[in-house]
């Protein structure tokens, strides 16, 4: 299976910072990575797809990178509606495997 | 627009089986997979398998292979997620998600999820 390493698991930030998550994956993995938002009591939402393509309706303080083994989700200008958990899943094998997730909280 | 519906919450004694349903509307249901993915109370979410609408072609995650089997009824635009000999570590939400034939372009839709609670 292919291995997700997410960090941090758990970040406080203010509102208007800019916020990174990292996701690094063992072996490779192309570009074939997502990211998704998950607020308490709710579905993810798909945020990045191929690593850095931004899903149509999504902000465009949103944005994506990397690709191979490390990747990147950085927010731009954390906003009220951002505080939630952020997790990363590959799709270039099965099992489709996630990240631990993050945790974005209030400071 | 697109939208899948999932059925309600149950609750299961422990070696009982569930079947979660998982209504799909507003696309071709046969040009899609869908995967079913839970999550633990306070848990990452855990991929499961998944399902080509077109073809009836699975596949598992070993964590589950075994237990589970998806199924799909392209005529109700319908999937399916058994789980049988249920402990209490299957106490989850449940969620189906549509996969395009690209994988690169993620799981863009997802059910509303279904609360299965094993307990004796």
């Amino acid at each position: 299976d292919i291995q997700m390493t997410q960090s941090p698991s758990s970040l406080s930030a203010s509102v208007g910072d800019r916020v990174t998550i990292t996701c690094r994956t063992s072996p490779s993995i192309s570009n074939y990575l997502s990211w998704y938002q998950q607020k308490p009591g709710r579905a993810p939402k798909l945020l990045i797809y191929a690593a850095s393509s931004l899903q149509s309706g999504v902000p465009s303080r949103f944005s994506g990178s990397g690709s191979g083994t490390d990747f990147t989700l950085t927010i731009s200008g954390l906003q009220l509606e951002d505080f939630a958990t952020y997790y990363c899943q590959q799709s270039y094998s099965t099992p489709r495997t996630f990240g631990q997730g993050t945790k974005v909280e209030i400071k | 627009q697109v939208q899948l519906v999932q059925s309600g919450a149950e609750v299961q004694k422990p070696g009982a089986s569930v079947k979660v349903s998982c209504k799909a509307s507003g696309y071709t249901f046969s040009g899609y997979d869908i995967h079913w993915v839970r999550q633990a109370p306070g848990q990452r979410l855990e991929w499961m398998g998944m399902i080509n609408a077109a073809y009836d072609n699975t596949k598992y995650s070993q964590k589950t292979q075994g237990r589970v089997t998806i199924s799909s009824d392209a005529s109700a635009t319908t999937a399916y997620m058994e789980l049988s000999s249920l402990t209490s570590e299957d106490t989850a939400v449940y969620y189906c998600a549509r996969g395009p034939a690209d994988r690169r372009l993620g799981l863009d839709y997802w059910g509303q999820g279904t609360l299965v609670t094993v307990s004796s």
